[in-house]
């Protein structure tokens, strides 16, 4: 979708701190804000979403800025495991609900 | 608690073929999507199912077709199958309603040759 654009690929080293960032400059005042991340073709894995507000899970926070133009996944302590594609997505609130995906940044954890 | 279950996990069809893939949603779950994707791309919404109606389509032609059934499962329907269409087919399922997570099975492999 190129209305959401995350950078290609990222490198972090474990036990670190990843901060995976997102545009989705033109995103509409219903749409959430959605990370899936996916392993080897895997089915994406549900990581967290919001509106406007900071929101936080037992796998990672998300930071939405206040014009709410870009986002972005913190894993506060990277592991290995974490080594996946990262898809920032957006959600529409009413009808049918679809996820609307970037291309995704693949993060790669460093030992 | 079984989550999202899709079969078969990996299908090699011929052009022209027609094919059919199955889903089952999360328990407690009442809406399907089905999702393509292509291999380095992000998935792309084909259609939407609730109350085995298909509610909203995206960009995908009149080859592509569904089904819900009662229990809220779902098939996949695919005819006159091109080159093109080879790709990892996605199901998610979610809880009618505006603020709710959407799980994905773990795919179909559909390889076209």
């Amino acid at each position: 979708d190129a209305k959401t654009t995350q950078p290609p690929s990222m490198d972090c080293a474990e036990g670190r701190a990843a901060n995976l960032p997102c545009n989705h400059s033109t995103i509409s005042g219903n749409e959430y804000v959605y990370w899936y991340r996916q392993i080897h073709s895997q089915g994406p894995q549900y990581i967290i979403h919001g509106l406007k507000n900071n929101e936080t899970n037992e796998m990672a926070s998300l930071i939405i800025t206040e014009d709410r133009k870009s986002s972005t996944l913190i894993l506060p302590h990277a592991t290995l495991r974490d080594t996946a594609v990262y898809y920032c997505g957006r959600r529409i609130i009413q009808g049918a609900q679809k996820l609307v995906f970037g291309q995704g940044t693949r993060l790669t954890i460093n030992p | 608690d079984a989550g999202v279950t899709q079969s078969p996990t990996h299908l090699i069809k011929t052009r022209g073929q027609q094919v059919t893939l199955r889903c089952s949603p999360k328990s407690g779950h009442d809406t399907v999507s089905w999702y393509q994707q292509a291999l380095g791309q992000g998935p792309q919404f084909i259609f939407q199912y609730y109350e085995e109606e298909e509610r909203q389509r995206g960009n995908f032609p009149d080859r592509f077709s569904g089904h819900q059934f009662p229990n809220y499962s779902s098939e996949l329907n695919v005819n006159a199958l091109l080159l093109g269409d080879s790709a990892l087919y996605l199901c998610a399922s979610s809880l009618r309603g505006w603020n709710t997570e959407a799980f994905f099975g773990q795919g179909t492999r559909l390889t076209v040759v």
